[in-house]
């Protein structure tokens, strides 16, 4: 079964550095989402993607992030300058035209 | 009202045991209703989409209630293997919009031999 793929599985950056988080979505899939889960809450919408543009975004998704699909195949999240706070689980998600969203297994990033 | 509530649980059930979480949602335009589970530090997995007609898969069976903005999930016989914890999550797109999923907290299920 395809399925949405994420590197790195683990991140471990300095406060104030800049962090790239890499997904790969289902291939024939045509939206992209970003998601977040701060350990022991619940999970949280950042943005989402659609014909190389952002569809929407949550209070979270400020201007520390940014999104990019540089090529036919990968989906990234840029946080610029990372904060302690930025320490979470970040899940990708893509789907077909149908909402049925599909998960990759997450990056977990730790700032220190 | 939070946008989507679920049973605080944690649900502590022998094998073999029913089970019933319940999760209620504020937006009336919402479209599209899931149920996901997810293990711990692991990702969301999708379950069960939810209709408005009721839906079953093997031992889950899953309902919405548009009037009452409800949503159920059962489970039947239940297997060590369901112990994980289970996300409503609904979708506030209308027609044809993506929209994005939003989750509840999640209730936990312990089954215990």
């Amino acid at each position: 079964e395809p399925e949405v793929t994420q590197t790195p599985s683990h991140q471990v950056t300095q406060m104030g550095q800049e962090v790239i988080l890499r997904c790969v979505p289902i291939s024939n899939h045509l939206y992209f989402y970003w998601y977040r889960q701060i350990l022991g809450q619940k999970v949280e919408f950042l943005v989402s993607f659609y014909n190389n543009e952002i569809s929407e975004k949550s209070e979270i998704f400020d201007d520390q992030f940014s999104v990019e699909r540089p090529d036919g195949s990968n989906f990234t999240l840029k946080i610029r300058s990372t904060k302690l706070e930025d320490s979470a689980m970040y899940f990708c998600a893509s789907s077909e035209a149908n909402p049925t969203q599909h998960f990759g297994d997450g990056t977990r990033l730790s700032i220190l | 009202r939070k946008e989507v509530e679920q049973d605080p649980g944690p649900f502590n059930v022998p094998e073999g045991a029913t089970v019933a979480f319940n999760c209620t949602y504020s937006n009336s335009a919402s479209q599209s209703f899931f149920w996901y589970r997810q293990d711990c530090r692991k990702e969301p997995k999708l379950l069960m989409s939810v209709y408005s007609s009721g839906n079953e898969d093997g031992r889950f069976t899953a309902q919405l209630n548009r009037a009452s903005q409800y949503i159920s999930l059962l489970i039947r016989d239940s297997k060590l293997s369901d112990s994980a914890t289970y996300l409503c999550a609904v979708n506030k797109g209308y027609g044809g919009s993506q929209g994005n999923l939003i989750f509840g907290k999640g209730t936990k299920l312990s089954v215990k031999p």
